[in-house]
């Protein structure tokens, strides 16, 4: 099974912070996602990527920034992190071979709080 | 555009009882339909999906879905329903050539009481 592994599990940061949430999958999938859960809500992508040094604006980018630098790894920078960022963090990888509708596969989460 | 409504955001019933979840989308061509199911404190696992072909799909778990293009629905169906069922379920939806961007609804909380 696919395994796809998130850090921190936790985060509190206050609000003007920096804050980087790391993802790393290690089953040499080609797209990798990050989306965040909010109650009413559901999940809503903020940025994908499809390869090493490709990133893709999701629907809710602002405010995010998210750097692809290998297959394995996919990182989500908030550089001013606002009480509106707080939420909790997925990330998730799924393999392009068929060219769409693949399984995605999701990490742990990280919960992320801005005071 | 594309969209998934979940109107049930809240479901309760008794074990043994058939559940059934409601789904619809809002897509101007033929989509891929998901489910995935969040256990309590867990991340999301994959439950089914429909690509094209036999309107029934069935999953893991047990569960299966029913797409219907004519009202535009995917429902989620099991019977009989388990305490361990007790989650939060997502319906998903994938538009053709969207670069695999799924859309998901907001989610409906399962509660089965034994």
């Amino acid at each position: 099974e696919a395994a796809v592994t998130q850090s921190p599990r936790n985060k509190v940061t206050v609000t003007g912070g920096n804050v980087t949430l790391s993802c790393r999958q290690t089953n040499s999938h080609n797209y990798m996602y990050w989306y965040r859960q909010d109650t009413g809500h559901g999940l809503r992508l903020i940025h994908y990527s499809y390869g090493a040094g490709n990133l893709q604006i999701g629907d809710v980018p602002d405010g995010y920034k998210a750097t692809r630098t290998t297959q394995e790894d996919f990182f989500l920078l908030l550089e001013l992190a606002s009480p509106s960022q707080t939420s909790l963090y997925f990330c998730a990888s799924s393999d392009e071979a068929g060219g769409f509708a693949e399984t995605l596969y999701f990490g742990s989460g990280t919960r992320l709080t801005v005071l | 555009a594309q969209s998934v409504d979940q109107p049930d955001a809240h479901v309760t019933l008794s074990e043994g009882a058939s559940l059934e979840l409601r789904c619809s989308y809002s897509y101007s061509a033929a989509p891929y339909l998901f489910w995935y199911v969040q256990y309590p404190g867990q991340s999301l696992q994959f439950l089914l999906k429909y690509i094209t072909g036999d309107t029934v799909v069935k999953g893991t778990k047990g569960f299966e879905a029913e797409f219907r293009k004519s009202n535009s629905s995917f429902n989620l169906k099991k019977s009989p329903a388990h305490w361990s069922d007790s989650a939060k379920y997502f319906c998903a939806l994938e538009g053709q050539g969207t670069g695999s961007k799924l859309s998901f609804g907001k989610g409906a909380k399962l509660t089965v009481s034994p």
